[in-house]
């Protein structure tokens, strides 16, 4: 059984399309994130939410829409797609109280390439 | 702010060699260190961490011991595999109420038999 899913796995697109990236976990947590790796292997957040409520938003530009319907789901919703987006996108799931503590689990990440 | 700083890559061992991937972290306050390890075509998965200072954190033959004097985390391993062949990211966290990790920029591993 897979804790953290992510779909789709690879995902190739034009510029200035609308695009989403699904993820689920089925661990129990409360929190979940959106993180960013780009070419050079760099890796950032981008967007937190603690039980259906943001609680992180790092300077993200707001083309980027996160959507948590439950506390399983987190999607990334993406409008008008610019190269630089392309990346690959990691959701992770934990319980509340910070890494210290609780563990962030990772998805298998999604390739987005933009065209 | 936060930042961590890694050793550049990439990193070629051969098999059996010593490890040492260096990490340093600028902050305010005494956060809680973490190694991420991300084996090729996958998520990162959790390899160690360490939560106040002089503690060290150990898994799978890797070590690292949290030196607050010197604001560092190094990574080691007294006999690599082929097996270890994966990015490390250092990162670091707070404990009071931001869930944030702030990652390093990767180091590249790869072992040769």
């Amino acid at each position: 059984d897979t804790a953290v899913s992510q779909t789709p796995k690879y995902l190739v697109t034009q510029m200035g399309n609308d695009k989403s990236i699904k993820c689920e976990q089925n661990l129990g947590h409360d929190t979940m994130y959106w993180y960013k790796q780009d070419s050079k292997k760099f890796l950032k957040i981008m967007f937190s939410y603690n039980n259906k409520e943001l609680i992180i938003n790092e300077t993200v530009p707001n083309r980027f829409s996160p959507k948590s319907p439950d506390k399983a789901h987190l999607n990334l919703h993406i409008n008008s797609l610019e190269l630089g987006d392309s990346a690959v996108y990691f959701c992770a799931s934990s319980q509340a109280g910070g890494p210290a503590y609780n563990e962030q689990f990772f998805g298998p990440g999604t390739r987005l390439t933009v065209l | 702010g936060n930042s961590v700083t890694q050793m550049e890559g990439p990193v070629t061992l051969s098999e059996e060699a010593f490890l040492t991937i260096n990490c340093t972290y600028t902050a305010t306050g005494y956060p809680s260190l973490f190694w991420y390890v991300q084996y090729p075509g996958e998520g990162l998965q959790l390899l160690l961490k360490a939560t106040k200072a002089d503690d060290k954190g150990s898994n799978k033959g890797f070590e690292a011991t949290y030196r607050k004097e010197t604001t560092s985390f190094h990574l080691e391993k007294g006999s690599v595999q082929v097996s270890d062949s994966a990015v490390y990211f250092c990162a670091i966290s707070f404990n009071f109420g931001n869930e944030k990790l702030t990652f390093g920029t990767g180091t590249r591993l790869t072992i040769i038999p």
